[in-house]
């Protein structure tokens, strides 16, 4: 298994630019999320779908759009970058309903928008 | 609103020289509590889940605890590579899709 795989790994923006971050599982996970980190904090919820056609907002969802067509993927959106949206994005995934399960990480995106 | 608050910010230790991290929640109705590790450039990985007060895991160096508003995550004897950023977060029962992390402890351990 490959896991949580995102793509690209490294990005650079210009302000008002528009592109998606890529994020795929191969472990049959119903939930997934994303999530930012920024210098020295914690991971902060962007977006996150508990199955296919199911998606919430975290707690920072402004400026960044989700959609899940299918179990195995699930894209993150900036719609018009700005440099408050630099930071290293991570995808999740986990089991689903039941008990409280653990999530996989993929290893990030770092994006910088000038 | 779930709140989870890591203490102290950064811990620099000998090797062997044992210690405590703190995670103090607030949570609407506990689902599980987790412990990650992340080192730098990655991804945070899994090391424990507890799920009621009262609850200890073990792993190797590590012990982590749980009461009903705090955890704590023990290390004993470190070594050089138990070096990293430890986080904390809960799910609430209310909503398993979410969880709410701190910002982490950045542990570095001396040779």
């Amino acid at each position: 298994n490959a896991g949580v795989t995102q793509t690209p790994k490294f990005q650079v923006l210009k302000t008002g630019q528009s592109m998606t971050l890529q994020c795929a599982q191969d472990m049959n996970h119903e939930y997934m999320s994303w999530y930012r980190q920024d210098p020295g904090m914690g991971l902060r919820l962007i977006h996150y779908s508990v199955g296919a056609g199911i998606t919430d907002q975290g707690e920072v969802p402004n400026g960044y759009n989700v959609s899940r067509s299918t179990t195995e993927d699930f894209p993150l959106r900036l719609l018009s970058a700005a440099p408050s949206q630099t930071s290293v994005y991570f995808c999740a995934s986990s089991y689903g309903s039941g008990r409280a399960y653990e999530q996989y990480f993929g290893p990030g995106t770092r994006l910088t928008v000038t | 609103e779930d709140q989870v608050t890591q203490s102290p910010e950064a811990l620099r230790l000998q090797e062997g020289e044992s210690s405590s991290l703190n995670c103090s929640y607030t949570v609407s109705g506990l689902r599980g509590l987790f412990w990650y590790r992340q080192d730098p450039g990655k991804g945070p990985e899994f090391l424990f889940t507890l799920y009621s007060a009262g609850e200890e895991k073990e792993k190797e160096r590590l012990k982590a605890t749980l009461t009903k508003k705090e955890s704590f995550l023990h290390i004993t004897a470190p070594k050089p590579e138990d070096s990293a950023t430890y986080l904390c977060a809960v799910q609430a029962r209310t909503n398993a899709g979410k969880s709410t992390f701190g910002d982490g402890t950045t542990l570095t351990v001396k040779p």
